[in-house]
């Protein structure tokens, strides 16, 4: 079975600062998607970034970048330059690209970006 | 282009009565997703769908729980016999294959339930 660890319940950034959020998942597979989602309060989850597990080079999309570390099994969210609508909850997920099915998420952290 | 919508937005129930959610997907997407999350936490996977085929079902989808999707599009989950431990926020998601994305799961905007 999968499972995702994320093992920072809470952080704070200073606005326009710079943030990493830790990730860690396990599995036996070797075919599979990583994903952070954002869920900011009261709001409808949106996808953040996409890491396909075979392709090495890493995964940014402007501002959100990440670290992803094959052999420990580490997914690491950076967000540069952060902004106040920033703050929400993340989650680090993993789906298996085999079934393509359930998305498997972390607890989340939660972003608060301090103005 | 509208996105996956959930109806109702809240809702607030009595222990022992049943309930029943719909989740409308983006149009053209064939499968259909239920997630439950409760506060503080991560969603859990429930079930989903295919075109109308229940492809896959949780442990945690107990038998008090059913979900539909009769024509392939909307979908129903219904929760009978409601109890404390049901109250949480359930997620819809819809999903497209595409080539560059695979199966990208759309999230809607969740139904908040309630058990008193």
């Amino acid at each position: 079975a999968q499972t995702v660890t994320q093992s920072q319940p809470e952080m704070s950034v200073q606005e326009a600062e710079t943030v990493t959020l830790s990730c860690t998942y396990d599995t036996s597979e070797s075919n599979y998607y990583l994903f952070w989602y954002k869920q900011p309060p009261s709001r409808q989850m949106i996808l953040v970034i996409r890491q396909e597990a075979y392709k090495q080079q890493n995964a940014t999309e402007n501002r959100f970048s990440v670290n992803f570390q094959k052999a420990a099994k580490s997914f690491s969210l950076k967000i540069s330059d952060s902004q106040l609508g920033d703050t929400a909850m993340y989650f680090c997920a993993f789906m298996m690209k085999t079934s393509y099915d359930k998305v498997i998420f972390g607890p989340g952290t939660s972003l608060s970006v301090i103005p | 282009d509208t996105g996956v919508s959930q109806d109702p937005r809240h809702k607030i129930t009595k222990r022992g009565q049943n309930v029943t959610f719909r989740c409308d997907p983006i149009s053209e997407h064939n499968r259909l997703y239920w997630y439950r999350q409760t506060l503080g936490q991560g969603p859990e996977f429930l079930t989903y769908f295919q075109n109308e085929a229940q492809l896959e079902k949780s442990r945690l989808l107990s038998d008090r729980f059913s979900a539909e999707r009769p024509k392939g599009s909307f979908s129903t989950l219904e929760i009978q016999r409601t109890e404390q431990g049901d109250s949480a926020m359930y997620l819809c998601a819809s999903s497209q294959y595409t080539g560059t994305s695979g199966y990208e799961q759309y999230f809607g905007p969740g139904t908040r339930l309630t058990v008193t």
